[in-house]
């Protein structure tokens, strides 16, 4: 897998109801962020958790990280049909020179009316 | 305003064509990045620059190249552009967290270039 890898690549759900998205990596980061991109669209940067953080929310958005498993998640909460969307983890590794963010190749999350 | 914005937001070009995409910022960030987009293989770091004498490349720069003008503008260009190089292409902007990394990457709204 690559650093940065998306789980599952689809979600349909209704709306009101949760939706989760999973993000594994392969080596350690300094911190990890969370897209979305509307269809053709640029990306909007969701949230970023740190390393030394375990949990962070930002309204209806619940990030979670897990540094020793290599993986994060992000829960949508309470789904509306405008959160519609395909949504890419990045994770932001190395410094300097060496600083790189590499994006997974998203979920694309559906939410029906 | 938007702060990121990419011109031209779309075009057509031959193979062979020269093309340049530019990008201008009102973010006062220091980085800038360039990436491409292709259906299923996510975004692809094309170059960046860390500051208006700091230029590198992605992991895809082969056919590519860049120039930081200013702090506030980034142009790519396709000195020989090619069909593989039809893509959705994102111009973005970030700065360093006091604490170390980057606070968060704001993206243009993309240019679709395609190549006959």
């Amino acid at each position: 897998s690559q650093q940065g890898e998306e789980d599952p690549q689809a979600l349909s759900i209704q709306e009101g109801e949760n939706a989760t998205m999973n993000c594994s990596y392969k080596t350690s980061i300094n911190n990890l962020q969370w897209y979305r991109q509307n269809s053709g669209r640029g990306l909007v940067h969701l949230i970023l958790i740190r390393s030394n953080e375990r949990e962070k929310h930002s309204g209806r958005l619940r990030v979670t990280l897990d540094t020793s498993k290599k993986s994060s998640s992000l829960l949508i909460t309470a789904s509306r049909a405008a959160d519609t969307a395909s949504y890419f983890c990045a994770t932001d590794v190395g410094g300097g020179s060496n600083y790189k963010l590499t994006f997974g190749k998203g979920t694309l999350l559906t939410v029906n009316p | 305003d938007a702060d990121v914005t990419q011109t031209p937001r779309n075009r057509i070009t031959k193979t062979g064509k020269r093309i340049m995409l530019e990008c201008s910022q009102t973010k006062g960030h220091d980085r800038m990045y360039w990436y491409r987009q292709d259906p299923g293989l996510g975004l692809r770091l094309i170059y960046y620059s860390f500051d208006v004498k700091d230029i590198n490349k992605g992991e895809i720069s082969d056919g590519y190249s860049v120039s930081r003008q200013a702090q506030a503008k980034f142009s790519l260009s396709l000195e020989s552009a090619i069909p593989n190089q039809t893509a959705l292409y994102f111009c973005a902007t970030s700065d360093l967290l006091g604490t170390g990394g980057e606070i968060g990457q704001f993206f243009g709204p993309g240019t679709r270039l395609t190549v006959l």
